[in-house]
């Protein structure tokens, strides 16, 4: 089964500048790939996907990069702010269908 | 609301006994998935369903844990003779099946085994 490996497993940066999350997948039929945030004490919410058709997807101040052939996959933020503070959590499946999630990343952006 | 809904939304319990978690998810999405999330810690993929085909066990950590869904309705999780280190909030999300798209997350269940 597909195994997604996430890193950092912490992250700090200073207001302002930007933090990068990446992962791994094991199968390369996964085509999916989405990006979920989740504040404390609520279930994660998705930010941002993408296919495996497409090598890259801005929406405003987040970005995914995809690169198949070495299977992974990051998350961009820039211009972070105090709001951006979560625990983000990439993921990979076919089609959207038996989909694992990597261990995420607590991000801490610092006024 | 129209969101996926889980209950209880705490639960307390003495080790050993049986607890049963429910999951009501967006009506008309055929996929629904169950998660484990310790402290602190990522995503534990426990179990999937996906419309009537046979679910996808392969996460259950013991055979204290089962699950079942009717058709494309609701799902209870049962965590029998539970032990502390079962002490999570469990995660329920479901999602449209046949391509891709967003799973949306209930609010969990805070379980807590003394």
């Amino acid at each position: 089964g597909e195994n997604v490996e996430q890193h950092p497993s912490t992250l700090s940066v200073q207001e302002g500048d930007s933090a990068v999350i990446k992962c791994t997948y094991s199968d390369s039929a996964s085509n999916y790939f989405p990006w979920y945030k989740q504040e404390l004490g609520k279930g994660p919410q998705l930010i941002i996907d993408i296919r495996s058709n497409v090598g890259e997807k801005k929406d405003q101040r987040i970005a995914v990069t995809l690169n198949k052939t070495a299977k992974h996959f990051s998350l961009h933020i820039t211009e972070t702010q105090p709001e951006d503070s979560a625990v983000y959590f990439c993921a990979a499946s076919i089609d959207n269908n038996d989909m694992r999630f990597g261990a995420g990343t607590r991000l801490t952006v610092k006024p | 609301g129209a969101g996926v809904s889980q209950s209880p939304s705490n639960k307390v319990t003495e080790k050993g006994k049986d607890v049963e978690l429910r999951c009501d998810p967006i009506s008309g999405h055929t996929a629904l998935y169950w998660y484990r999330q310790r402290l602190g810690q990522g995503l534990e993929f426990l179990i999937y369903f996906q419309g009537n085909s046979a679910p996808d066990k392969s996460g259950l950590p013991s055979d204290r844990f089962s699950a079942e869904r009717t058709g494309e309705s609701v799902s209870t999780l049962t965590i029998q003779r539970t032990q502390q280190e079962d002490s999570a909030v469990y995660l329920c999300a479901s999602t449209t099946s046949g391509g891709v798209g967003e799973q949306f997350f209930g609010p969990g269940t805070r379980l807590t085994v003394l």
